[in-house]
């Protein structure tokens, strides 16, 4: 079973900032959590990881709780290509299997 | 990051026969993974498959359902055998680079009739 738990669905205006929650309180010391998602049945793409520092890239931006029990994905400036479903994922690295639960759709309204 | 392709992108198949699935990647990689996903769906997977060993697959598949071949550090195939309707779905492989992120390829989109 998926190690987090995600909102179903969420709207985002186009142009404003997108934060899509997950919650992780189960994790362990030496897991990331991984941000992947989907565009309309595309293969995932990966977009963000961390494990307890906040880190962002061209994509995005991960905020992870002190207690690391929670994780926020920032997209910035959210676009219509941004429509998708949003997976976030519990594991460690070196090898470890990727569990997908459910994952959040995201539609970005005009 | 990692190039993957798949072959075929999409078929339409007969109940009882079989589809093998090809996936290539443009680097040698020691890990590669098989995923499924069903219509509406998210991922499941199916399959871990390392080269020069068998593959190990997950609670309910089995490798006479779908035998998987990784005969070197690009190259992995993943056969769906005696199909049926429940088969359909979006066959996808990965790859695992610098030991901390997984890649994903376009994914095959079988139609089992």
């Amino acid at each position: 079973d998926a190690k987090t738990t995600q909102p179903p669905s969420m709207d985002c205006a186009e142009g404003r900032a997108a934060n899509l929650p997950c919650n992780h309180s189960t994790i362990s010391g030496n897991e990331y959590v991984y941000w992947y998602r989907q565009i309309h049945s595309q293969g995932p793409q990966y977009i963000i990881h961390g494990l307890k520092n906040n880190e962002t890239n061209e994509m995005a931006s991960l905020i992870i709780t002190e207690d690391r029990k929670s994780s926020t994905l920032i997209l910035p400036h959210a676009t219509l290509r941004d429509t998708a479903v949003y997976y976030c994922i519990v594991r460690e690295t070196s090898y470890d299997k990727v569990i997908f639960g459910p994952g959040t759709s995201l539609s970005v309204i005009p | 990051s990692a190039v993957i392709s798949q072959k075929p992108s999409r078929d339409i198949c007969q109940r009882g026969t079989s589809l093998t699935i090809q996936c290539q990647v443009d680097s040698q990689v020691t890990m590669m993974f098989w995923y499924r996903q069903q219509p509406g769906q998210s991922l499941t997977l199916i399959a871990t498959a390392n080269q020069g060993s068998e593959a190990t697959y997950e609670s309910g598949f089995v490798i006479d359902k779908f035998p998987i071949s990784r005969p070197n550090l690009t190259f992995s195939t993943l056969t769906v055998s005696n199909m049926s309707p429940e088969d359909s779905s979006i066959y996808l492989c990965s790859v695992e680079l610098d030991r901390e992120t997984q890649y994903f390829g376009p994914g095959t989109r079988l139609l089992v009739l």
